[in-house]
């Protein structure tokens, strides 16, 4: 079962703008993780932000987390052409041991 | 890249065929999965490992099975091919399962598996 859901499903943009992706998620958690996939590639692991904390950063990166709303977001500043790639958003599965991955973010940036 | 190798990369087979992943890694750690993408579904899960000898069911275990007989290797079996697991699979490991702390997975480079 799917419990995160990124929107939108596909963004393009130009170099040096800004890429925003959002997450939602259906039931209560204690993390939320993004990741990012390259073409053919296995997905690495980006940040992952606790339900205690509302925003995080990584270099250009940056996560919300709005667990009233459940949902988050991932901010990419000063997009690259190297950043073109796919974007999950995971959680924990309902206090099992296992991570749902949404359907992700295509995101392409033009040079 | 984290230390996981995944074999073999592309695989084509006959429907009705056994076909076997395997998943290695040199982490030395606890938790291991098997997911399969498809366009459309994202990301699912199949089986995963909590421990030498110890697995479990993901959302999409039917007409897989599991094994795991070593730390380091995961090994992912299709008892009878079939063209819907025409896929492209992948092998994570994690130090924690999802929520205890040390959740982050780690993912292999995938394996192309077409079924004729």
């Amino acid at each position: 079962s799917q419990q995160g859901e990124e929107d939108p499903q596909a963004l393009s943009i130009q170099e040096g703008e800004n890429a925003t992706m959002n997450c939602s998620y259906k039931t209560s958690i204690n993390n939320l993780q993004w990741y990012r996939q390259n073409s053919g590639r296995g997905l690495v692991h980006l940040i992952l932000i606790r339900s205690n904390e509302r925003e995080k950063h990584s270099g250009r990166l940056r996560v919300t987390l709005d667990t009233s709303k459940k949902s988050s977001s991932l901010l990419i500043t000063a997009s690259r052409a190297a950043d073109t790639a796919s974007y999950f958003c995971a959680t924990p599965q309902g206090g099992s041991e296992k991570l749902v991955f949404g359907k992700g973010t295509k995101l392409t940036v033009n040079p | 890249d984290a230390g996981i190798t995944q074999s073999p990369r592309h695989k084509v087979t006959e429907t009705g065929t056994p076909v076997t992943l395997r998943c290695h890694q040199t982490e030395n750690h606890r938790y291991m999965y098997w997911y399969r993408q498809d366009p459309g579904h994202g990301l699912r899960l199949i089986h995963y490992s909590y421990g030498v000898k110890d697995t479990d069911k993901g959302e999409v275990s039917d007409g897989y099975s599991v094994s795991r007989s070593k730390t380091e290797d995961f090994l992912l079996t299709l008892e009878s091919a079939t063209s819907s697991q025409t896929s492209v699979y992948f092998c994570a490991i994690s130090e924690s399962a999802a929520g205890q702390g040390r959740e982050t997975q780690y993912f292999g480079p995938g394996t192309r598996l077409l079924v004729l």
